[in-house]
């Protein structure tokens, strides 16, 4: 098993759907994870990140179920400029700072 | 002005021909990475520097080495370059928790590399 899996999707949905991406990781020791949003050949860059049950930024919410081992993102309202590729990372912590990512979910609004 | 840039963004090269990419950071981060990225395979950790006289291999190593000239420079070497190595790289940086910052990593802008 993947130490970080992700559905590569792509998900389409129409603009104004509500849409969620689930990232499931291995390691029961992972104390960090992060959301990353990658456009087509660009840097990710980071959407947020959670450390303990989730994050919540605006239209878009992460969870953390350690029990399942899963992280989700949420993303409400969605947008036209919301298509893209999502990325999981999960680190070890504990000064690690190591990050393992998953191969990305992309997204696809449609009008 | 960009925290974290890469030079060459662009880059195609012969087999055999050694490459070097730089990247410079102006977060004062002490944690620097290279990763390259392929399709449907996602970011994989290449080498990592927790400081200037820190270095260690990531997942994926074998045909690359890296230097740590200063805090703010991290230089990735291809030493004999091979059609398997393009790939889109990425040089990343973080603070660090025991220096009372974060894991989050902060990206460069990725350069593309071609080997012939």
């Amino acid at each position: 098993r993947k130490e970080v899996e992700q559905d590569p999707g792509p998900f389409n949905v129409p603009e104004g759907a509500t849409v969620a991406f689930n990232c499931t990781y291995s390691n029961s020791a992972s104390q960090s994870f992060f959301w990353y949003r990658q456009d087509c050949r660009k840097e990710p860059k980071l959407l947020m990140s959670v450390y303990s049950s989730g994050n919540e930024d605006g239209r878009f919410t992460a969870q953390l179920n350690r029990a399942s081992q899963y992280i989700s993102l949420l993303i409400r309202d969605s947008k036209l400029s919301d298509s893209a590729t999502y990325l999981c990372g999960r680190g070890c912590g504990g000064g690690g700072n190591k990050l393992t990512f998953g191969t990305g979910t992309q997204l696809k609004v449609e009008l | 002005d960009a925290d974290v840039t890469q030079t060459p963004r662009n880059r195609i090269t012969k087999t055999g021909k050694r490459i070097m990419l730089e990247c410079s950071q102006t977060k004062g981060h002490d944690r620097m990475y290279w990763y390259r990225q392929d399709p449907g395979l996602g970011l994989r950790l290449i080498y990592y520097s927790f400081d200037v006289k820190d270095i260690n291999k990531g997942e994926i190593s074998d045909g690359y080495s890296v230097s740590r000239q200063a805090q703010a420079k991290f230089s990735l070497s291809l030493e004999s370059a091979i059609p398997n190595q393009t790939a889109l790289y990425f040089c990343a940086t973080s603070a660090g928790i025991a220096g009372g910052g974060t894991d989050t990593q902060y990206f460069g802008p990725g350069t593309r590399l071609t080997v012939l």
